[in-house]
């Protein structure tokens, strides 16, 4: 059965450094989605990403985060300058077109120390 | 903002009881779909709700799109030892391109 995949899964870092997490969604979903969960809270949407280009964010989805399709499989976020408070899991998720389930990967588990 | 509630918090059932979680929101959803997370892992579609009414089955899981379109309800029955986890709902509406709002999850804990 198809799964959207996401690497790495740890990724410890330097406050101030930059990150970029990587997503192969399910290869014939269009429609892509970041979202983050901080250690024992809720699910939160960051972005969703639709025809190349973002087609909604969320406040915590500022200047720092970007998101990109650099090829026809892959799905990354960056974080350009890490803060202590970017420190949660990170979900890629992606839809098709006919129904609007959404589909996660395994998440990356992200530290900035 | 939309406000979605997810209740109760937590559930300690023994193996075999039946299980009833909910969620309510302040505004109209057309799509409910509930899952199940795992520690330390992403979470697991379950069932996908997108009629107002709707009553779909999974197995052992029961889940209602509420009338209103602002509640859905999950039921699982006759729980064994794996259905421990968190679950939660996740609704969208139609003015947004599938942004999902989630509860904050129901854990159960289930003994034997």
């Amino acid at each position: 059965e198809p799964e959207v995949t996401q690497t790495p899964s740890h990724q410890v870092t330097q406050m101030g450094q930059e990150v970029i997490l990587r997503c192969v969604p399910i290869s014939n979903h269009l429609y892509f989605y970041w979202y983050r969960q901080i250690l024992g809270q809720k699910v939160e949407f960051l972005v969703s990403f639709y025809n190349n280009e973002i087609s909604e964010k969320s406040e915590i989805f500022d200047d720092q985060f970007s998101v990109e399709r650099p090829d026809g499989s892959n799905f990354t976020l960056k974080i350009r300058s890490t803060k202590l408070e970017d420190s949660a899991m990170y979900f890629c998720a992606s839809r098709g077109t006919a129904a609007w389930s959404q589909y996660f990967g395994p998440g990356t588990r992200l530290l900035v120390l | 903002g939309q406000q979605l509630n997810q209740s109760p918090q937590s559930m300690f059932i023994q193996e075999g009881e039946d299980v009833s979680m909910n969620c309510t929101s302040s505004s109209i959803f057309n799509t409910w779909l509930w899952y199940k997370q795992d520690p330390g892992e992403g979470p697991v579609l379950l069932i996908a709700l997108y009629k107002a009414g709707e009553l779909t089955s999974n197995g052992r899981l029961t889940a209602q799109f509420g009338i209103t379109r602002k509640d859905s309800f999950l039921n699982i029955s006759a729980s064994i030892p794996s259905d421990v986890g968190i679950y939660f709902c996740a609704g969208s509406s139609t003015d947004s391109w599938g942004k999902l709002q989630f509860g904050a999850g129901t854990q159960v804990v289930v003994t034997p």
